[in-house]
């Protein structure tokens, strides 16, 4: 039990589009879901923190307006990556719990997204 | 500010055992976790402790002293599929809204 998968796996996009990756939880219901962004051999960087039917809360120094997040369900959050650049090349990945069981303490990893703006 | 450190890197050979440290401080202290992460991969939960003392889980231990403000991962019986970078996680509110993880180790295990 206990999965979260992320769509798309990979993308490439030019310089300028926006990019929508979906994350769900299949079994269980996310009471909440986090959006980290990972460097080569860096640690999880904490972009925002969502929970169903309110805003994001994002981390400092997190664009807000560049990086929308949407937490519409219990099982699904979306992260818009808009006017992508370069820069905003990266590994995104998400994660979910819930406020019952063992998973209140424990996070449940996507499998992640590779962003590559050309 | 909320900080957690863990050593960069280790080396080990198969079959030996490791530690893997991690001191914390956070504004609130909730739990501390350890994730594995393959390159590549995404990170999977291995432990969490909320009291002082260690957990056992097969070849994995993890243990846990609030007051050091300290933790550690231990890998018993290295297997070269170990090799990973791991990171400890500091829950640290009460709602489950606040997790702080660590820099991740960088574990090599040889031959």
């Amino acid at each position: 039990g206990a999965v979260v998968s992320q769509h798309p796996s990979w993308v490439i996009c030019k310089s300028g589009t926006s990019v929508k990756i979906e994350c769900r939880s299949l079994d269980f219901q996310a009471t909440t879901m986090f959006w980290y962004r990972q460097f080569p051999k860096q640690s999880l960087m904490l972009m925002a923190t969502s929970n169903e039917g309110s805003k994001a809360t994002y981390e400092q120094g997190v664009e807000k307006d560049k990086f929308l997040i949407n937490h519409a369900s219990l099982t699904l959050s979306t992260l818009t990556v808009t006017s992508a650049h370069p820069e905003d090349s990266s590994f995104y990945i998400c994660s979910a719990r819930s406020d019952s069981g063992r998973s209140y303490n424990e996070q449940f990893f996507g499998p992640g997204t590779r962003l590559t703006v050309l | 500010g909320q900080s957690l450190e863990q050593p960069s890197e280790v080396t080990a050979v198969e079959g030996a055992i490791v530690q893997i440290n991690c001191t914390y401080q956070t504004s609130g202290f909730y739990g501390l976790s350890w994730y594995q992460q393959h390159d590549g991969g995404a990170p999977t939960f291995l432990s969490y402790n909320a009291l002082d003392g260690l957990e056992e889980t097969g070849r994995f231990s993890s243990f846990l002293s609030r007051s050091d403000s300290y933790g550690y991962l231990l890998l018993q019986e290295l297997q070269m599929k170990d090799s990973a970078s791991y990171f400890c996680a500091v829950r640290s509110d009460n709602y489950g809204q606040n997790f702080v993880f660590g820099p991740g180790t960088r574990l090599s295990v040889l031959p």
